[in-house]
């Protein structure tokens, strides 16, 4: 089992251009959550995936993100235009289930390191 | 969905038992426990998950009272690579465990 692979691992771009960031989940898990950590705000839940399909967006920050799934290895996550307060590292991670009494962990990539200048 | 409140931060000596509180006073009834771990420069990491009573691992213990409004992640004989973040999140199945507080920061001290 590789676990979740998240591409690039470190991201350093000007203010306004795009960045797309990469995540390969884990292979039989249909749940995908990406979510951005910084120092101030902590882990905040971003966007979530259930069999591909999103499923609450509600914690994207501003309309310049974008998150898509197009099949069940593999997702990205886009900002367009990138600002310097977009810096963060953005974790992606999966699981098995999308509900039902069973409570499965998360399973997290080792994040992509976003600095904007 | 299920508030956790702990300790902001820790510090343990190398080879002390070390036991990190979490409080969970409006658990609902489908809720589980759910302990993570987050080192420096990765993602956080599933140590444990309870729903009452005691659960046991090889990394770790997690003890839940009977009325399930806390639960403490039990670290033994903690060495200096115990040094990390840990999270507790409360939920069911559905999408309300998904959020992380802020953590404990356990510093282990040689």
């Amino acid at each position: 089992d590789a676990g979740v692979i998240q591409s690039p691992r470190h991201e350093v771009t000007e203010m306004g251009q795009e960045v797309t960031l990469r995540c390969k989940p884990i292979s039989g898990h249909n749940s995908l959550f990406w979510y951005r950590q910084t120092m101030m705000r902590g882990l905040e839940l971003l966007i979530y995936f259930n069999n591909n399909v999103p499923i609450d967006d509600s914690g994207m920050p501003e309309d310049r993100f974008s998150a898509k799934m197009p099949n069940a290895s593999f997702s990205t996550l886009k900002i367009q235009p990138s600002e310097p307060r977009d810096s963060a590292v953005y974790f992606c991670a999966s699981r098995y289930g999308t509900g039902g009494s069973y409570n499965s962990p998360l399973h997290f990539g080792n994040g992509t390191r976003l600095t904007v200048t | 969905l299920a508030k956790t409140t702990q300790p902001i931060s820790m510090d343990s000596y190398e080879g002390q038992e070390v036991n990190i509180t979490c409080s969970h006073n409006n658990i609902a009834t489908n809720d589980y426990i759910t302990w993570y771990q987050q080192f420096p420069s990765q993602g956080p990491r599933f140590i444990i998950q309870g729903y009452k009573t005691k659960v046991t691992n090889e990394v770790a213990s997690l003890f839940i009272p009977a009325d399930r409004k806390s639960s403490t992640l039990s670290l033994p004989r903690v060495s200096l690579s115990d040094t990390a973040v840990y999270y507790c999140l409360v939920g069911d199945s559905g999408a309300n465990n998904l959020f992380f507080g802020t953590g404990t920061r356990l510093t282990v001290i040689p």
